[in-house]
């Protein structure tokens, strides 16, 4: 069964560097999205992408974060200069459908990331 | 901005008994999306069910089935016949429709007891 992949499973990272995080989606989907999970907290969007463009993207997603699917099979998330308060687990989504239908997402096993 | 309540951190179910989940959710849309994730320990979230609010009908997967109240905002979620595979995390979520933004609840842990 395809399924959406991630690595790394889990980056430690000194606050300030700049971090990639990446995800291959299911081979026949057209949208792609980040969300993160901060410890005990729910779980957020940050930012979905739909033909080579950002659709939407939330607050949290500002200036830091960036995303681009360099290959036509990996989606990445790069965070430039990482804060303690990045420190998440990074789930890369997709789906074969967005606007006006029931769009459902599937969902990679997540990266954790920990800025130190 | 669309909010997601699940207001049970953690429930518990006897094996092969039933158990309900909460989930409300407050919108002044009309048309969206309502879904159940489950996420197991190996933490790879997958769909339960999901819902579209256009439908009065409630959605019914095998032993999982929902309580959709349009008018009080209300989505739970039903496990009947619970096993022990049930044992995961359960996150409501809530799409706009025409949006791609989905908004979770903060979850509720099953677990089940043999």
């Amino acid at each position: 069964e395809p399924e959406v992949t991630q690595t790394p499973s889990h980056q430690v990272t000194q606050m300030g560097q700049e971090v990639i995080l990446r995800c291959v989606p299911i081979s026949n989907h057209l949208y792609f999205y980040w969300y993160r999970q901060i410890l005990g907290q729910k779980v957020e969007f940050l930012v979905s992408f739909y033909n080579n463009e950002i659709s939407e993207k939330s607050e949290i997603f500002d200036d830091q974060f960036s995303v681009e699917r360099p290959d036509g099979s990996n989606f990445t998330l790069k965070i430039r200069s990482t804060k303690l308060e990045d420190s998440a687990m990074y789930f890369c989504a997709s789906s074969i459908q967005g606007l006006l239908t029931t769009g459902e997402l599937f969902f990679g096993e997540g990266s954790r990331l920990t800025v130190l | 901005a669309q909010t997601v309540t699940q207001s049970q951190p953690e429930m518990s179910v006897q094996e092969a008994e039933t158990v309900t989940l909460s989930c409300t959710y407050d919108t002044s849309e009309s048309d969206y999306y309502l879904f159940w994730y489950k996420q197991p320990p190996s933490r790879q979230m997958i769909l339960v069910i999901r819902q579209e609010a256009y439908k009065q009908q409630n959605a019914t997967e095998n032993r999982f089935s929902v309580n959709f109240q349009k008018a009080a905002k209300s989505f739970s979620l039903k496990i009947s016949d619970s096993q022990l595979g049930d044992a995961a995390m359960y996150f409501c979520a809530y799409r706009s429709a025409g949006r791609n933004d989905m908004r979770f609840g903060a979850g509720t842990r099953l677990t089940v007891k043999p």
